[in-house]
This record gives structure tokens, C-alpha cells and sequence, in this order.
């Protein structure tokens, strides 16, 4: 039940297109889902995130939208770069605790 | 955004040897901080969370006596891995933040290669 599902492992998407991740949960005391940006052998970095009491959140070319009776969110990158080539992760806590669940990841290639 | 510090971002050591690793807020005070182990390819694992002033807590099936936590300060938690053996190489991360619930800061993490 603390398990966070990512799905595709992978990505290739030209440049300027659109990446779409995916995230399930199943633990309804998550309340908090951040999506992290890693670099090959760098610490992952918070690219935006969404509480469940909204369904959408856009910041520049990244968008969280999220379903709560799906128990799903997704990630768009709008515009894809090859910048944005990068493993993405999604993550899910309960706000009281910090402790990050992580998705197993997508490795995302953006080509020119 | 606050900046957590990892050192050494890169260490070889030789089996049955003890590494320590360590994980500063540098421009802020994180009374927790969390430890997180990444094989290659795979995703993070949540080792352990570590409050200032009090033991660790581990997570299930971490050996608490082979990865000791010490958390001394509000701007220095410590990592040692006891004994390494080939199979504790992997990538640490640390992660903190300056309240709770908060924004979740990662440090640039140490990669640990066991000979």
C-alpha cells in the first residue's frame, strides 16, 4: 500500500513534444506529490508538486494534473527539450512525516 | 532554494573497511534529515530518518548496525557504513528540510564503491 507505480520506464520524445508520465498510489493518507528532476549522478531536484485539492497545476512548461478517485497524477512537460533529458520521479508522503515514497522512475531522452 | 551538502561526493574503500558520509544544511537548520540508497538505474530507497538529538529510525530490512545514523546537530546528520562489502556500493543520498511539512531539499549525494 505504500508503493508509488511510475510508468513508462522510458521515454523518447522529439523535440518540442510532449512527455507524459504517470504515477499510481494507493495509500489515501498521501496527501502531498512532488515530481523530482535527476541528473546522471547528481541528488534529484523538486520540479513541482500538487496537493489533492486540486486537479491541475502548471508552472512554466510542467503541469501536474491529478485524479483523487483514480488515486493517479501525471507529469507534462510541454515543449520538450533536450535539457529535459533526465530521470523524473514521482513521490508521494503524508504531510505529517516527510517520508518520501518514490516511484520507480522514467528515464526520458529528448532528441533534437 | 536551501542547499544540502554531501561529503565526499566520491569515495573507493576497501572491504571490511568503515565509510562515513555526511550530509550538511548549509543556510538552514533541519531538525530531520533522511537517508536514501540508488542502485544504478533504480529508484530511491529510503534507508533511514534521522532526528536531531534522538536515534535513528530505520526502515524495514536496513541493518541499523551496518549503517549507523548520527544526526549531532541541527545542520549535520552522518552516515558510516560499517564493515563495507562490495554490495553496500551504491549511490547515498540525503535529503532535509527546514520544517515539517516542507519542501524536501537533496544533497548532490556520494557514490561509495567497495573493492
Amino acid at each position: 500500500q505504500q508503493q508509488v507505480k511510475q510508468s513508462p520506464q522510458s521515454l523518447i520524445v522529439q523535440k518540442g513534444g510532449i512527455s507524459i508520465i504517470n504515477c499510481a498510489y494507493e495509500n489515501t493518507a498521501f496527501d502531498y506529490f512532488p515530481w523530482y528532476q535527476q541528473f546522471p549522478g547528481k541528488g534529484p531536484a523538486l520540479l513541482i508538486a500538487i496537493r489533492p485539492d486540486v486537479s491541475e497545476k502548471k508552472e512554466g512548461r510542467f503541469t501536474i494534473s491529478f485524479n483523487k478517485s483514480a488515486k493517479q497524477f501525471s507529469l507534462h512537460i510541454m515543449d520538450s527539450q533536450p535539457g529535459d533529458s533526465a530521470t523524473y520521479f514521482c513521490a508521494a508522503t503524508t504531510d505529517n512525516t516527510d517520508k518520501l515514497i518514490f516511484g520507480t522512475g522514467t528515464r526520458l531522452q529528448v532528441f533534437p | 532554494g536551501a542547499v544540502v551538502s554531501q561529503h565526499p561526493s566520491r569515495v573507493i574503500c576497501k572491504s571490511g573497511t568503515s565509510v562515513k558520509i555526511e550530509c550538511r544544511s548549509l543556510d538552514f537548520q533541519a531538525t530531520t534529515m533522511f537517508w536514501y540508497r540508488q542502485f544504478p538505474k533504480q529508484s530511491l530507497m529510503l534507508m533511514a530518518t534521522s532526528n536531531e538529538g534522538s536515534k535513528a529510525t530505520y526502515e524495514q530490512g536496513v541493518e541499523k548496525d551496518k549503517f549507523l545514523i548520527n544526526h549531532a546537530s541541527l545542520t549535520l546528520s552522518t552516515l558510516t557504513v560499517t564493515s563495507a562489502h562490495p554490495e553496500d556500493s551504491s549511490f547515498y543520498i540525503c535529503s532535509a528540510s527546514d520544517r515539517v511539512p516542507g519542501e524536501l531539499f537533496f544533497g548532490e549525494g556520494s557514490r561509495l564503491t567497495v573493492l
